[in-house]
């Protein structure tokens, strides 16, 4: 079946700790996408990539990098300079980058100890 | 930063009953999407409705978009148990010569038997 496809589901980083979410796709999309929610609130975008070797910032960037080295896959790090880490993420992916529909992961629960 | 806003942040009905959530925005778009989430799960993409366009339907889903006043709203026909879910709208506006997705709050609907 294609999708997406986000490990682990659940994830706690400790003080000082850099950790990365996975985000893989088989639907042959070029564009990906990190979002962030909290509880209550809405998504917030993170990073894009249209095509591989390319990446851009979203509205929240700071204390987060990725890179897109496969179509297939764009990993996110949260740095220890994320202050606030815990949040629900989300990974998504578009056929093209033109503001057509999403298809999402199931999402990752990150939690600071 | 945020550009849709749904209203109400809360919905209550019973099964058999509608339900119509609203969605403003500030900025020019080229379209306007509904999303779906169940708790702790990813997003799934319900309709999209392009700047253009002034009604669409999809099953027991209709969504109108009102360029002039910057909003839209989904009406939700006959509701089931179900259809309990978060609902968000998002629209896509160019970005430096990219096109993203803004996600406003969302729209919490319970649907009681």
């Amino acid at each position: 079946d294609g999708g997406i496809t986000q490990s682990p589901k659940y994830l706690f980083r400790k003080e000082g700790q850099n950790v990365t979410l996975s985000c893989e796709q088989n639907l042959n999309h070029d564009a990906m996408y990190w979002y962030r929610q909290d509880p209550g609130q809405g998504l917030r975008l993170i990073y894009y990539s249209q095509i591989v070797n390319d990446f851009q910032k979203g509205d929240i960037a700071e204390g987060y990098s990725v890179s897109r080295e496969k179509k297939e896959s764009f990993p996110l790090t949260v740095t220890s300079a994320q202050k606030n880490p815990t949040a629900f993420y989300l990974c998504a992916s578009s056929i093209t980058g033109g503001g057509e529909k999403l298809f999402f992961g199931s999402g990752t629960q990150l939690s600071v100890l | 930063s945020q550009q849709g806003e749904e209203d109400p942040q809360a919905l209550s009905i019973q099964e058999g009953e509608n339900a119509t959530m609203n969605c403003s925005y500030k900025t020019s778009i080229n379209n306007l999407q509904w999303y779906r989430q169940n708790s702790g799960r990813g997003l799934v993409h319900l309709i999209l409705i392009r700047s253009n366009e002034r009604e669409k339907h999809s099953g027991r889903l209709r969504v109108t978009l009102d360029t002039s006043k910057k909003s839209s709203s989904l009406l939700i026909t006959a509701s089931r148990a179900a259809d309990t879910a978060s609902y968000f709208c998002a629209t896509a506006s160019m970005n430096s010569g990219y096109s993203t997705l803004t996600f406003g709050k969302g729209t919490m609907l319970l649907v009681s038997p």
